[in-house]
């Protein structure tokens, strides 16, 4: 079976600090992945998607970057936080070519 | 690019039956999903419409109309667990996800 994992669950960071968000799939090849960020009381928004390895897609500009250094490894990072980047941070995958996403446990990102 | 509505809240007593629509406007579109997602939680999967017609599965039903843009999550005989938000979300010919805002369902004892 699959399962994905995102760590750390619970984060705090001070506005400027550097930022990395860590999510891995077991089980499963070649998976589309996706993170997320959801705003208190707000849906989720794709920040960014990957169909490979080294494969980003933006979807919003913004201070973040995702990087996919290995298949089943999909990173997020930022340099300088911002206040604006507090949320709920989700990772997501799907097979090839299929549409149905299965979400991690989500990283709460906190910064002040 | 994609615009998806729903409600932002319901409430309903427990035992009863809520609708929740929601309606959208795509330009491209490969089906529906609902998920849902408690508090504090990551969303989880309830059911996908690619086809117009309800889907059926346990006390959950789904309703997809593509030429009017709209589909509706039945939820029967509800449950205290059953209070969570439920997302719309409307899948691209790219295998994206566009999601509504959610709509927060109360249920009441």
């Amino acid at each position: 079976s699959q399962t994905i994992h995102q760590w750390p669950a619970t984060l705090v960071q001070p506005v400027g600090s550097p930022l990395s968000l860590e999510c891995t799939v077991e089980g499963t090849s070649n998976p589309n992945l996706y993170w997320y960020r959801q705003a208190a009381g707000r849906g989720l928004q794709l920040l960014f998607y990957s169909v490979g390895i080294g494969q980003i897609s933006s979807e919003v500009p913004q201070n973040l970057s995702a990087s996919r250094p290995q298949d089943r490894q999909f990173i997020l990072s930022s340099k300088k936080l911002l206040l604006s980047d507090s949320g709920f941070y989700l990772c997501a995958w799907a097979r090839l070519a299929y549409n149905e996403q299965f979400f991690g446990p989500g990283t709460r990102l906190t910064v002040l | 690019g994609q615009n998806i509505d729903q409600p932002t809240e319901m409430t309903a007593t427990e035992g009863a039956i809520v609708q929740i629509n929601c309606t959208y406007q795509t330009s491209g579109f490969n089906g529906l999903f609902w998920y849902q997602q408690h508090a504090g939680e990551a969303p989880t999967f309830l059911s996908y419409n690619v086809l117009d017609g309800l889907e059926e599965k346990g006390r959950f039903s789904s309703f997809l109309s593509r030429s009017k843009g709209y589909s509706y999550l039945l939820l029967k005989e509800l449950q205290m667990k059953d209070s969570a938000s439920y997302l719309c979300a409307v899948a691209s010919n790219d295998y994206k996800l566009s999601f509504g805002a959610g709509t927060t369902v109360t249920v009441r004892a």
